[in-house]
């Protein structure tokens, strides 16, 4: 079965610092994975999503990710974090083509100190 | 602004009573989909809905029933509901396709069950 698991369900970062945030997927086939940020009393917003056209996927508000196929990770990046980064981050595989089911993680809260 | 509106934000109801929430999108979106977040957790999937009709129901129970009139809306009837029931519900949106289409959620609504 199709799952991803987050590394770390609470990181904390100064402001200005790189901000990474682990995924590791497991899929017997290529898997369509996606990163999701939460706001408080938000739904859920795309980052960014990998479909196998480019390895190295660039999101919204400077973040990227990269798809290690060796590694089975999905890693979530940014160079320096801001303050308005703060928020839940889900890492998700879509486990279903057509109308598809989308399998979250467990969910990271990054926190971040001035 | 969201592209996926959802209603009522906030919701409180006795366990005998009816009420339902509502989602609309205007995306041209095929696949419809609803999901419960308790705090603290990821989404979990509760129905699909693909060219309105239901393609997936992860055994949710009977006093959850879901209505898609049309391309556009997606309902969930609520009734006789449980305390544990209380959740933030979200409603999202996709194309149809492959399973790389990304969802549009919508901010939720706050269901309290008293």
């Amino acid at each position: 079965a199709q799952s991803v698991t987050q590394l770390g369900s609470h990181v904390s970062v100064s402001e200005g610092a790189l901000v990474l945030l682990r995924c590791n997927y497991s899929s017997s086939v290529p898997p369509y994975l996606f990163w999701y940020v939460q706001y408080p009393n938000q739904g859920l917003q795309l980052l960014l999503k990998y479909t196998s056209a480019a390895t190295l996927v660039k999101g919204i508000n400077g973040f990227e990710a990269e798809f290690k196929k060796s590694e089975t990770s999905f890693h979530l990046t940014k160079p320096s974090a801001h303050m308005s980064d703060a928020a839940e981050y889900f890492c998700a595989v879509s486990v279903r083509r057509g109308a598809q089911k989308l399998v979250f993680g467990q969910g990271t809260r990054l926190t971040i100190n001035p | 602004d969201t592209e996926v509106t959802q209603t009522p934000k906030h919701l409180v109801m006795g366990m005998t009573n009816k009420k339902s929430l509502k989602c609309e999108q205007h995306m041209g979106h095929r696949a419809m989909y609803w999901y419960k977040q308790k705090a603290k957790k990821p989404p979990e999937l509760m129905f699909v809905y693909s060219y309105e009709k239901l393609s997936i129901n992860e055994s949710v129970p009977s006093r959850f029933s879901p209505e898609c009139p049309n391309s556009s809306l997606l309902n969930l009837h609520l009734h006789a509901l449980q305390p544990e029931d209380s959740a933030l519900y979200l409603c999202a949106s996709s194309q149809v396709g492959t399973g790389n289409s990304p969802l549009h959620f919508g901010n939720g609504t706050r269901l309290t069950v008293t």
